[in-house]
């Protein structure tokens, strides 16, 4: 059965931390993997990883793939309030129609 | 205004009750998906469409029914709602098959608001 794990299941910094984020997978025929920051409501679509070692970076956020070790972390530095939120990580496998498999995702709060 | 939308934004109702959580978008895709969130258990796939003919059940699909009635409108129905079924309910979307880790590819989907729905 596929299945995705993500660690911790929460997190408390304080501004200016830096925090990671791990995400590890099982699946078959992997294709792809996604992360996604759930503030409010709607999960909103962080970046996509298909290729192992290739960094992707957004502002001070940044995500890489490991497929040998079947995992992604995602580094957000000199982290704000306005991180606060739930970071999901899901897998896409070219088994499954390119459905998401979502983990659990962790709660990060980061006091003033 | 948002791509995709989602009908109500709150809903309370009784067991036994059947209710309709309706989602809408403006963003031409094809493939529309109806997920739960639950505490602790992430998003989990009710059913999905990949285009108007075509219905697909997810991982928790007993207890749901969906209708795909267009391109841009797809409804996830309770038949007899019951307590269990409390929860936050998410419609998405994705796009047709591109480059991988492009913007129109498949694998990346767009949330509408959620609906919270609480069965008494």
């Amino acid at each position: 059965e596929d299945k995705v794990v993500q660690s911790p299941l929460s997190l408390v910094v304080h501004e200016g931390d830096t925090v990671t984020l791990n995400c590890s997978y099982e699946v078959t025929n992997f294709r792809s993997l996604l992360w996604y920051k759930q503030e409010k409501k709607a999960p909103t679509f962080l970046f996509m990883l298909t290729s192992s070692g290739i960094e992707k970076k957004s502002g001070r956020l940044s995500s890489i793939l490991d497929k040998k070790e079947l995992s992604s972390i995602l580094n957000i530095t000199a982290t704000q309030t306005g991180d606060s939120a739930i970071y999901l990580c899901a897998v896409v496998s070219m088994d499954s129609s390119y459905k998401l498999i979502f983990g659990s995702g962790t709660r990060l709060l980061v006091r003033p | 205004d948002a791509d995709v939308t989602q009908t109500p934004r709150n809903r309370i109702t009784k067991t036994g009750k059947r209710i309709m959580l309706e989602c809408s978008q403006t963003k031409g895709h094809d493939r529309m998906y109806w997920y739960r969130q639950d505490p602790g258990l992430g998003l989990r796939l009710i059913y999905y469409s990949f285009d108007v003919k075509d219905i697909n059940k997810g991982e928790i699909s007993d207890g749901y029914s969906v209708s795909r009635q267009a391109q841009a409108k797809f409804s996830l129905s309770l038949e007899s709602a019951i307590p269990n079924q409390t929860a936050l309910y998410f419609c998405a979307t994705s796009g047709p098959l591109g480059e991988a880790g492009g913007p129109g590819s498949q694998e990346t989907q767009y949330f509408g608001p959620g609906t919270r729905l609480l069965v008494l």
